[in-house]
Order: C-alpha cells, then structure tokens, then sequence
C-alpha cells in the first residue's frame, strides 16, 4: 500500500498569502495518478487537482499542483476567504487507492 | 452533468451487514469507462477508500477491510451496492459514493450501535 504522508497538518495563514501544501508517498506513484481535494464541514470533497496538474471544471486557477514520483505539492498563489478549508492529497495508480492524513489551512 | 445518492439504513447493529445503494443520475453505468467508488470518512478523520467497480464489472477492494467487502452494480436500475458484512463500531462513518474522481454523493452517516 502507497502510504501517503501530508505536511504541515495545520497551516495558518492570512488572505492574501501564498499556500504551499506537500504531500509525499512511501513508494514512487504510477504515472500520473494523484490529485488534490478540498473538503469543508459537512460537505463532500472536491476535486480540485488530477494527474498531479490538470485542474478540475470550475476550479480557479490559482490553485496548482505539481511534483513527480514521491513528492507533491498543492500550491494556492492567494488565498481567498473560501479556501480556508482541509485539503487532502490521493493516488489512484495502484490499488489500494489510499489518502493523505490531510492538510487544514485555517486563518491566521 | 452525473449526480450520485446514497440511500440506506443509517443505524446498523454490530455483527450485522451494512448495505448502501448508489443511485446514478444523468449518465449511465452501464456505459462509457469509469469506476465507481465507495469512500468513507469516520467524524473528524480522514478518507478511507473501500473498494470500486469498473463499468465492465470488474472489482478491486481494500484488503485493509479483511475480505468483509462486495460492491456490486444493477445496470437496469442504473446503480451500484455496497456490503461491509460483520460490522463493528469502527465501521461507524459518513460514506460516500464516487465516479472516478469528480463526481460525488452527498454522504451519508451509518452508525453501528445495538
């Protein structure tokens, strides 16, 4: 199983600022397969980023993704009052599909 | 644009089968190449992935839940089904269902308690 580790937990920051999530994976990931949800209280989570860079319809593109085989990063250039949310990184190359523990950006 | 539904028994009892039915609207199962996953979520933790179906029917399951796992489609209904038989407490969860990645059932909570 790809075990997938996300830094920091918790991530406070003001509007405006730069966030910089990191996810990294105990064994090379297959290909392109990892991506980047969003999840809110009480709410499913949303698709933000897949095949590491492509974003999902609809998401805006301040929100990026990037990294290859072990390490990942989820960049939002400038935090909207929105995004304050958890955030959770996910391989889908090799089964078991596994999840990050998640990352939550709060505000500062 | 595909939305999905989990419908089913919000309370199960301990040692008893968990059952939970995915209703597929706007697209159909039966056609196209997608998976269809149950994921699901204990309060205030994070995703755990259960299992899937492939539109050809083919399965693959977390081995984590130790063989107690069946996800199965009806095409005629245009739905897919999970089992999670001999529940305990820790079963207890919001559960999703998922096409791929992008489309998402609301969730729903499953309490195992006697």
């Amino acid at each position: 199983e790809i075990v997938l580790t996300q830094s920091p937990g918790t991530l406070s920051l003001s509007p405006g600022e730069r966030a910089t999530l990191s996810c990294r994976a105990s064994q090379s990931v297959s290909g392109t397969y990892f991506a980047w949800y969003q999840q809110k209280p009480g709410q499913a989570p949303r698709l933000l980023v897949q095949g590491v860079s492509s974003r999902a319809t609809g998401i805006p593109d301040r929100f990026s993704g990037s990294g290859s085989g072990t390490d990942f990063i989820l960049t939002i250039s400038r935090l909207e009052p929105e995004d304050f949310a958890v955030y959770y990184c996910h391989q889908y190359g090799r089964s078991p599909l596994t999840f990050g523990g998640g990352t939550k950006v709060e505000i500062k | 644009q595909v939305q999905l539904q989990e419908s089913g028994p919000g309370l199960v009892k301990p040692s008893q089968t968990l059952s939970l039915t995915c209703t597929v609207s706007g697209g159909s199962i039966g056609s196209g190449s997608y998976f269809y996953n149950w994921i699901r979520q204990p309060a205030g933790k994070g995703l755990e992935w259960i299992g899937r179906i492939y539109t050809s029917g083919n399965t693959n399951y977390n081995p984590s839940l130790d063989g107690r796992v069946t996800i199965s489609m009806d095409t005629s209904e245009n739905q897919f089904s999970l089992k999670l038989y001999s529940v305990t407490a820790a079963d207890t969860a919001v559960y999703y269902c998922v096409r791929d990645r992008d489309s998402w059932g609301q969730g729903t909570l499953v309490t195992v308690s006697s």
